[in-house]
C-alpha cells in the first residue's frame, strides 16, 4: 500500500485565492511526522510546513497551513492568498519514527498553477 | 538554518564515464544522508541511505555496484554513477536532517542534473 497518496496530479487556482492540496497517509506507527515541500521548476526542494502526529493544533507557517485530520489520516496543505510564485510541484511526505535514519516517504506530487 | 550543498549542479558526459556527485552538510553534522533519483514530472525515488562510517543501505532494485555511495565523514557523502549510460540520465538529489528533533525536516541539496550522451 502507498504510504502517501496525493490524488491531484494538477491544480489551477486564481491569484489571491486559497487552494487546498490533498494528502492522505498510511501508517500504523503512533509517532510520525508529516511534511510538505515545494519544488519549483529549478528543482530545489523547499520545506514548507511540519505536523507531528501528537500535535493537537494544526500547523501554520505564514500563508501555509496544514489541515490535519488524524482519524482520517489526512494532512492537506492550504495555501492562502495564492501568488504567481506559488506555481510549482508540491510534495507531501511522511517520516515514521524520529531518528535520522528513518526514511521519508513522498507522495506523487501535485502540480499547482496559479493564474493571474 | 541548515544547509546542504550538492555539487555539481549539472553534468553532461559520454556513455561509459563514471560521475561523482558530492553532498555536503555545511553547518551541521549528518550521520545519515539520503540519495534520491527523480524522473521528469515524477516523485522522488529513494535510492539509498548513506551511513557515516559504514555501508550504505540500498533500496530494492537499486544496483549497489552501479551507484557507489561513500560517507567518509560527518559532513560529506558521495554518489558515484559508474560506467554511466543514457538510461542513468536523471535528476539526483541528496538530503540530510540536522538533529533528531521530531520537527526536523529533510534538508535537500539543489540537485544534480545528469545527462549521459
Amino acid at each position: 500500500a502507498q504510504k502517501i497518496t496525493q490524488t491531484q496530479p494538477g491544480m489551477f487556482v486564481q491569484e489571491k485565492e486559497a487552494v487546498t492540496l490533498d494528502c492522505t497517509y498510511d501508517t500504523s506507527d503512533q509517532s510520525y511526522g508529516l511534511f510538505w515541500y515545494k519544488q519549483p521548476s529549478s528543482g530545489e526542494m523547499i520545506f514548507l510546513i511540519y505536523q507531528g502526529s501528537y500535535d493537537e493544533q494544526n500547523a501554520t507557517e505564514g500563508r501555509y497551513s496544514l489541515n490535519f485530520q488524524k482519524a482520517r489520516k489526512s494532512a492537506n496543505l492550504v495555501i492562502s492568498a495564492s501568488q504567481l510564485g506559488d506555481s510549482a510541484m508540491y510534495f507531501c511526505a511522511m517520516r515514521e519514527g524520529r531518528y535520522n535514519f528513518n526514511k521519508f516517504y513522498f507522495g506523487s506530487g501535485t502540480k499547482l498553477n496559479v493564474k493571474p | 538554518g541548515a544547509v546542504v550543498s550538492q555539487h555539481p549542479s549539472w553534468v553532461i558526459c559520454k556513455s561509459g564515464t563514471s560521475v561523482k556527485i558530492e553532498c555536503r552538510s555545511l553547518d551541521f553534522q549528518a550521520t545519515t544522508m539520503f540519495w534520491y533519483r527523480q524522473f521528469p514530472k515524477q516523485s522522488l525515488m529513494l535510492m539509498a541511505t548513506s551511513n557515516e562510517g559504514s555501508k550504505a543501505t540500498y533500496e530494492q532494485g537499486v544496483e549497489k555496484d552501479k551507484f557507489l555511495i561513500n560517507h567518509a565523514s560527518l559532513t560529506l557523502s558521495t554518489l558515484t554513477v559508474t560506467s554511466a549510460h543514457p538510461e542513468d540520465s536523471s535528476f539526483y538529489i541528496c538530503s540530510a536532517r540536522d538533529g533528531e528533533a521530531s520537527n526536523q525536516p529533510q534538508h535537500f541539496g539543489d540537485g544534480t542534473r545528469l545527462s549521459i550522451l
